[in-house]
C-alpha cells in the first residue's frame, strides 16, 4: 500500500532562514506528488505538484520541490522563509492505480513556525 | 469558477447523537468527491471517495457512512457518534482520472462531548 512519511512534525525557523521539509513515499510505480499548505484559519490549498518531466518543480510563493526517484523523496524547499509562511504543510502522493478516482494519500503534516 | 461549500463550520455533538455533514460543489460536472478526517496531531486520512452518484468507496472501517444523492453533493453521516469521531473533516473534489490535484473545502470541526 502507498504511504507517505513526513519526519519533521514541527519546524521552527527565523525569518530569512532556508527551509527544507522532508517527504518520503512508498510506491513502486509511477507517482504523482503534491505539496499542500494550510495557513491558520484557512482551507487546504495546493502549493505545487509533480506529474512528469523536470524533477524540480516550482510552486507558488517561492516554494520548490525536487523529485528524486531513487530516494523516493519529494522534499519541499524555500531559500528564504517569511513570517507569512507559518502554516502546516502536507506532502501527498498518488499513483494511476486501477481506480478512476484520484486517491491521494497524505503525510501526517509538518507544522512550520516562523519567528519574526 | 468552481467552488466547494462545506457546512457547518463547527459542530458540537453529544456522544450517541447522529451526524450529517454536507458538501456541495459548484461549477463542475461529475466530480470525484472525497471525505477526509484530520485528527489532532495526525495527518489527513481518506475516509470515503465517490466517482459518481450512488457510488461510494470506503477506505477505513469506522462508525461513519457517506452518500452521494446528487452529482455535486456528498454527505457524511453517522447514526451514533463516538468520542473518537472528534476531528476536523474536510471535503474535497477533483475531476478526471489519475493524479489530478484535489481542491478542499473549509472543513468542519467536530467536537464530541
Amino acid at each position: 500500500a502507498q504511504s507517505v512519511s513526513q519526519h519533521n512534525h514541527h519546524v521552527i525557523l527565523s525569518e530569512a532562514a532556508s527551509l527544507e521539509l522532508g517527504c518520503n513515499y512508498s510506491y513502486g510505480g509511477t507517482v504523482n506528488l503534491f505539496w499542500y499548505v494550510q495557513y491558520p484559519g484557512q482551507h487546504l490549498q495546493l502549493l505545487l505538484k509533480y506529474f512528469s518531466g523536470d524533477p524540480l518543480v516550482k510552486g507558488i510563493k517561492g516554494f520548490e520541490a525536487e523529485f528524486i526517484k531513487s530516494k523516493f523523496s519529494f522534499n519541499l524547499r524555500k531559500p528564504s522563509v517569511q513570517w507569512s509562511d507559518t502554516a502546516e504543510y502536507f506532502c501527498a502522493v498518488n499513483g494511476p492505480g486501477g481506480s478512476s478516482a484520484s486517491k491521494i494519500i497524505f503525510g501526517s503534516g509538518t507544522r512550520l513556525s516562523i519567528r519574526p | 469558477s468552481q467552488t466547494i461549500h462545506q457546512w457547518p463550520a463547527t459542530l458540537v455533538q453529544p456522544v450517541g447523537s447522529p451526524l450529517s455533514l454536507e458538501c456541495t460543489v459548484e461549477g463542475t460536472s461529475n466530480p470525484n468527491l472525497y471525505w477526509y478526517r484530520q485528527a489532532a496531531g495526525r495527518g489527513l486520512q481518506l475516509l470515503f471517495y465517490s466517482v459518481g452518484i450512488g457510488q461510494i468507496s470506503s477506505e477505513v472501517p469506522q462508525n461513519l457512512s457517506a452518500s452521494r444523492p446528487q452529482d455535486r453533493q456528498f454527505i457524511l453521516s453517522s447514526k451514533k457518534l463516538l468520542l473518537s469521531d472528534s476531528g476536523f473533516y474536510l471535503c474535497a473534489w477533483s475531476v478526471g482520472q489519475g493524479g489530478k490535484p484535489q481542491h478542499f473545502g473549509d472543513g468542519t470541526r467536530l467536537s464530541i462531548l
